[in-house]
């Protein structure tokens, strides 16, 4: 079946532009995760949504990355005036319900530099 | 297309010495990595292999052949806190992750 997909696969960008970050999740999923990766680093866990409940904002770096969820649906995490060290691989996974048991799936990443 | 396999779960004893083996086809490659993630928590990362042979860290090892796609995650003196999830991931042409499903790994006393 059709796993987490995330667009685009890279994006280049200049400083001080906004970035729009794209994950659709396995259908039936309700939970959905955002961890970064910089280059020789390992996870950087960012953003966990579950159902309604409010999200775990307890991994984002910094204010200028923002992500909501409205109704049913997760609007895509936006990187607010960009800098340099925002470049990084950023990762979605999603999971069935969010449960601790639960195995995480991923996504292949979106590939951000920003010159 | 693209694919990683791991077994889907294993069962070691305490003590003891288990091995996890990753096989992977992708389109080019620029390194393969290895998670532990525990239940309810982020993954964590344990090692990164880009060159063939044998990486040691501690009482973890990972070793790595490029020409046979294969990679295997070494776990010496087995601890119960050694349960958790060990997830493969390899680094394509892209520089896109693609993901094993993930090794359960069961200690038992």
């Amino acid at each position: 079946g059709a796993g987490v997909s995330q667009s685009p696969s890279n994006k280049v960008t200049e400083k001080g532009k906004d970035v729009e970050l794209r994950c659709d999740p396995i259908s039936g999923h309700t939970a959905l995760y955002w961890y970064r990766q910089s280059l020789g680093q390992g996870l950087e866990f960012l953003i966990y949504f579950q159902g309604n409940s409010a999200p775990d904002k307890s991994g984002l770096p910094s204010d200028r990355f923002s992500a909501e969820r409205t109704g049913g649906s997760v609007s895509p995490p936006t990187f607010q005036h960009t800098q340099q060290e925002d470049s990084a691989v950023y990762l979605c996974a999603s999971s069935l319900e969010g449960s601790i048991q639960e195995t995480q799936y991923f996504g292949p990443g979106t590939r951000l530099l920003v010159l | 297309g693209q694919n990683i396999d791991q077994p889907t779960e294993m069962t070691a004893t305490e003590g003891a010495i288990v091995q996890i083996n990753c096989t992977y086809q992708t389109s080019g490659f620029n390194g393969l990595f290895w998670y532990q993630q525990h239940a309810g928590e982020a993954p964590t990362f344990l090692s990164y292999n880009v060159l063939d042979g044998l990486e040691e860290k501690g009482r973890f090892s990972s070793f790595l052949s490029r020409s046979k796609g294969y990679s295997y995650l070494l776990l010496k003196e087995l601890q119960m806190k050694d349960s958790a999830s060990y997830l493969c991931a390899v680094m394509d042409s892209n520089y896109q992750l693609i993901w094993g499903a993930g090794t359960k790994l069961i200690i038992k006393p």
